[in-house]
C-alpha cells in the first residue's frame, strides 16, 4: 500500500523560504513512471497545482509561481521536496503532496494524497 | 496556461436523484494518443482530495459505478446516477495535458 506524508513548518515569516517534505512508503520515488505533484489550498478556496517531478527528474511548475518554486527528490530518504522562496501571507494554505498513478505522460490521475500540512505566513 | 471552468458552482441535490457537473477547458485536452487528459476529484468536508476519474472516463480504483465521466476535446461532464449523502463535497476537474496542470474552480455539491 502506497502512502504519503507531508511535513514542514506550521509557521513561517514573510520573506522566508519554505521547505516542505513529502515522504513515501510502499513505493520508491525512483520507480520508473513515478510522478509526484504538490498542490495547495488557501483557507476556503480552491485547489491550486504547484509543481511536478517525474521519474527522470524532469520538473514542471505553475506559471505564476515558477520563479519561486523548486521541486526535487532526496532518493536516500525516499522523499520529494518543495521549496518556495519569498513567502507572503497570501501563501497561507494547506499544502498537499500526491502520487500520480502511472500512465502515459504522468496522466494516470493523482491517486494517493497525503493529509496535507498547514502553513501560515505571518510575522 | 489552459484555463478550466466549471458549472454550476453550487449544486443542491435530493438524495437518490442524479447530478451532473460540466467542465470546460480553454484548449482541447485530446492527446494524439486518443486520450483526453482530464481528471475529476472530490474533496469531502475535512478530507484530502480523492481521485474519481482519470483520462476523461476511467474510474479510479474503488470509485462506485454511480460515478461516470464523459466528454472529449474541451467539454466534459461528471455524472452521478443517484446521489447519496456521502457524496457531499467539492468536485474539481483538472487538466493534465500540459505538464503545467490546472484545476477548475470547484463545484460544491450538497444535499437538499
Amino acid at each position: 500500500q502506497v502512502t504519503v506524508r507531508e511535513s514542514g513548518p506550521a509557521l513561517v515569516k514573510p520573506t522566508q523560504t519554505l521547505t516542505l517534505t513529502c515522504t513515501f512508503s510502499g513505493v520508491s520515488v525512483t520507480t520508473s513512471g513515478m510522478c509526484v505533484s504538490w498542490i495547495r489550498q488557501p483557507p476556503g478556496k480552491a485547489l491550486e497545482w504547484l509543481a511536478l517531478i517525474d521519474w527522470d527528474e524532469d520538473t514542471y511548475y505553475s506559471t505564476s509561481l515558477k520563479t519561486r518554486l523548486t521541486i526535487s527528490k532526496d532518493t536516500s530518504k525516499n522523499q520529494v521536496v518543495l521549496t518556495m522562496t519569498n513567502m507572503d501571507p497570501v501563501d497561507t494554505a494547506t499544502y498537499y503532496c500526491a502520487r500520480i498513478s502511472p500512465g502515459p505522460g504522468c496522466s494516470g490521475g493523482m491517486d494517493v494524497w497525503g493529509q496535507g500540512t498547514t502553513v501560515t505566513v505571518s510575522s | 496556461d489552459i484555463v478550466m471552468t466549471q458549472s454550476p458552482l453550487s449544486l443542491p441535490v435530493t438524495p437518490g436523484e442524479p447530478a451532473s457537473i460540466s467542465c470546460r477547458s480553454s484548449q482541447s485536452l485530446l492527446h494524439d494518443n486518443g486520450y483526453n487528459y482530464l481528471d475529476w476529484y472530490v474533496q469531502k468536508p475535512g478530507q484530502s482530495p480523492q481521485l474519481l476519474i482519470y483520462l476523461g472516463s476511467h474510474r479510479a480504483s474503488g470509485v462506485p459505478d454511480r460515478f461516470s465521466g464523459s466528454g472529449s476535446g474541451t467539454d466534459f461532464t461528471l455524472k452521478i446516477s443517484r446521489v447519496e449523502a456521502e457524496d457531499v463535497g467539492v468536485y474539481y476537474c483538472m487538466q493534465a495535458l500540459q505538464a503545467t496542470f490546472t484545476f477548475g474552480p470547484g463545484t460544491k455539491l450538497d444535499i437538499k
